[in-house]
């Protein structure tokens, strides 16, 4: 099955720096790559995601990156706020006939220092 | 639009019990699935389901049942709680595949 990586396991900016998470993935059949964000005693919530035919998206602060070739995928938060402190989990499917089935990194706790 | 919703959002059980998971959705997605999440080691999918009277197993099913009886509905048995199972149990429902996983509110569950 898929195995997938996350690093690193905590990780403290400064208030209006960036951030970089990044993920590997095993499974080269793997093309849907979301990002999760997690606030404590809240369900995760999806923030951004990529799929296999894309190197990069953007959303306002946050990117993701792929690379198909090396199995990994990155996400950018920039000008960190102290709101976007929380657990980001990453994931990967392979969209097998119909099932969205995901599997999670170990999540990034950020911390954004004020 | 109430989402995905999940009850009990707590639960106590004595080893050996059984209980029912409720989850529900209203958005007519016909992908649901089960995940737990345990401290470090993030969300594992136990079981999933593509559509009403199919169902599925995940990464960690043993120990948990499912059915799928309709579209809206999606619950997950215990059938004979152990303290291995306490975690942080999850729904999720989305439209398939390639598509956003919308989660319920999570169900803490604690065997003793």
């Amino acid at each position: 099955g898929e195995n997938v990586e996350q690093h690193p396991s905590t990780l403290s900016v400064q208030e209006g720096d960036s951030a970089v998470i990044k993920c590997t993935y095993s499974d080269s059949a793997s093309n849907y790559f979301p990002w999760y964000k997690q606030e404590l005693g809240k369900r995760p919530q999806l923030i951004i995601d990529i799929r296999s035919n894309v190197g990069e998206k953007k959303d306002q602060r946050i990117a993701v990156t792929l690379n198909k070739t090396a199995k990994h995928f990155s996400l950018h938060i920039t000008e960190t706020q102290p709101e976007d402190s929380a657990v980001y989990f990453c994931a990967a499917s392979r969209g097998q006939t119909g099932a969205n089935n995901l599997f999670f990194g170990t999540g990034t706790r950020l911390t954004v220092i004020p | 639009n109430a989402g995905v919703t999940q009850t009990p959002k707590f639960q106590v059980l004595k080893t050996g019990q059984s209980m029912t998971l409720q989850c529900a959705q209203d958005m007519n997605h016909e992908y649901m699935s089960w995940y737990r999440q345990d401290p470090g080691m993030g969300l594992r999918l136990i079981h999933y389901s593509v559509g009403a009277g199919i169902t599925d197993q995940g990464e960690v099913p043993n120990g948990y049942n499912v059915s799928r009886s309709t579209t809206e509905d999606f619950p997950l048995r215990l059938l004979s709680a152990a303290p291995s199972q306490t975690s942080v149990y999850f729904c999720a429902s989305g439209k398939g595949v390639g598509t956003e996983a919308f989660f319920g509110q999570g169900t803490r569950l604690t065997v003793v």
